[in-house]
């Protein structure tokens, strides 16, 4: 079974720096997907980047960019010039390639802190 | 609608009581799903709904928890006997398909709380 791992509880950074939440996974599978969810306390989960497996270009949204290593299994991502709106709970995901676009496997997720 | 609502936002309920908690997906989305959030931790599928049928059940937890999606479009979730340990916070999110590129909208979940 895949599995994703969140090594980092709870994250903090200033206001307008850079701060990175990491992510590994386990899986035997060549061709998937992974994401980055932000859940802020209204609790609507909210996709913020998306990379597909088969593409060696990092995903990039505005401030959000990640790191993916497939050899190493690591999915990072980097959150440049933080904002206060960017204080959540981040969770990363993943999903089979033929799977059914609810069906994700998630970790525990990461509280992030921005300080003013 | 304009979203993904769901009610009510918070439920308190006694052990042994049934619950049930709605979902009302954005309009002419035809794929709907639960999910189970439990305390420090992420999303737990339950249940895929494609239109009114259920082709995917595989997460509900047991036979305590049904569901059903009426009209192609509300979908209620019920716990039945509620126990402590259903204490989660229970999202609900819908596609426009269940395509393996469709993005998932997601309401703000019911807060459960089982004394």
């Amino acid at each position: 079974a895949q599995t994703v791992t969140q090594s980092q509880p709870e994250m903090s950074v200033q206001e307008a720096e850079t701060v990175t939440l990491s992510c590994t996974y386990d899986t035997s599978e060549s061709d998937y997907y992974l994401f980055w969810y932000k859940q802020p306390p209204s609790r609507q989960m909210i996709l913020v980047i998306r990379q597909e497996a088969y593409k060696q270009q990092n995903a990039t949204e505005n401030r959000f960019s990640v790191n993916f290593q497939k050899a190493a299994k690591s999915f990072s991502l980097k959150i440049s010039d933080s904002q206060l709106g960017d204080a959540a709970m981040y969770f990363c995901a993943y999903r089979k390639y033929n799977t059914n676009a609810g069906k994700s496997t998630f970790g525990d997720g990461t509280t992030l802190t921005v300080k003013p | 609608g304009a979203g993904v609502s769901q009610s009510p936002s918070n439920k308190v309920t006694e052990k042994g009581k049934d619950v049930e908690l709605r979902c009302d997906p954005i309009s002419g989305h035809t794929a709907l799903y639960w999910y189970r959030q439990s305390l420090g931790q992420g999303l737990e599928f339950l249940i895929y709904f494609q239109g009114n049928s259920a082709p995917d059940k595989s997460g509900l937890p047991s036979d305590r928890f049904s569901a059903e999606r009426t009209g192609g479009s509300v979908s209620t979730l019920t716990i039945q006997r509620t126990q402590q340990e259903d204490s989660a916070v229970y999202l609900c999110a819908s596609s426009l398909d269940p395509g393996r590129n469709e993005k998932l909208f997601f309401g703000s979940g019911t807060q459960l709380s089982v004394l």
